[in-house]
């Protein structure tokens, strides 16, 4: 069965740059979840979009920013990099808004700031 | 306020014995409890759910176990085997705005199976 694809796998970057988190949810699932987890650490929830429009916000910084598009697709802009946001991003996707549907996660990115 | 917790951060057992992960939630109106489990440098993985209208359930050598009256969720996973090795978390399904859902986590077990 396919699962929620995330892209890259691994990424570093220096202090104050950008990046860019693709994840493409499992197909005819429309809502879309990111989670950061810092080592050692469990999943804090970051932002969640349905449809296209952003559907819940948690502890996301404001240098942060995503989106989702009309494929579904979500992506998650990361600037002003610091060292602290080292840690692995996943996308989960779950297929209606609801309060019972369970999320499914993707392998994540490992972030590296230096 | 809203958080879930692990009682014990690790665990070991034989192989062939059976474990068991506790959790403890504080949001008495929550509604839906995932376990996760998750491998070394990968996704968490859903394992097993449960609804709060159930105090059991069970699937394929895991059983969950839920107690509203002190809030407490347990994983339990029969004769268990080596691929079990891994962190296992509880989640709570949380309502946020306009009906979205978003996971809180607990704090993770690592379970170890010992040959």
């Amino acid at each position: 069965a396919a699962g929620v694809i995330q892209s890259p796998r691994h990424l570093i970057k220096e202090k104050r740059e950008t990046a860019t988190l693709k994840c493409y949810p499992i197909p005819r699932h429309d809502t879309v979840y990111w989670y950061q987890q810092g080592p050692g650490q469990d999943p804090q929830f970051l932002i969640s979009f349905y449809e296209k429009m952003q559907s819940d916000k948690g502890s996301i910084p404001d240098r942060f920013s995503a989106q989702q598009f009309s494929d579904y697709h979500s992506e998650l802009n990361m600037s002003s990099l610091e060292l602290g946001d080292s840690a692995l991003y996943f996308c989960a996707s779950s297929p209606v808004l609801a309060s019972t549907d369970t999320q499914y996660f993707g392998p994540g990115t490992r972030l590296t700031v230096l | 306020g809203e958080s879930v917790g692990l009682h014990l951060p690790t665990l070991s057992v034989q192989e062939g014995d059976n474990s068991i992960i506790n959790c403890a939630y504080s949001n008495s109106a929550s509604d839906y409890f995932i376990w996760y489990k998750q491998e070394s440098g990968k996704g968490p993985q859903f394992i097993i759910d449960i609804r709060s209208n159930m105090d059991k359930r069970q699937g394929q050598r895991v059983t969950v176990l839920l107690n509203k009256t002190v809030k407490h969720l347990s994983l339990q996973i029969a004769a268990t085997q080596p691929g079990d090795s891994a962190v296992y978390f509880c989640a709570e399904n949380i309502k946020g705005n306009q009906g979205a859902q978003k996971l809180v986590f607990g704090q993770g077990t690592r379970l170890t199976i010992n040959p």
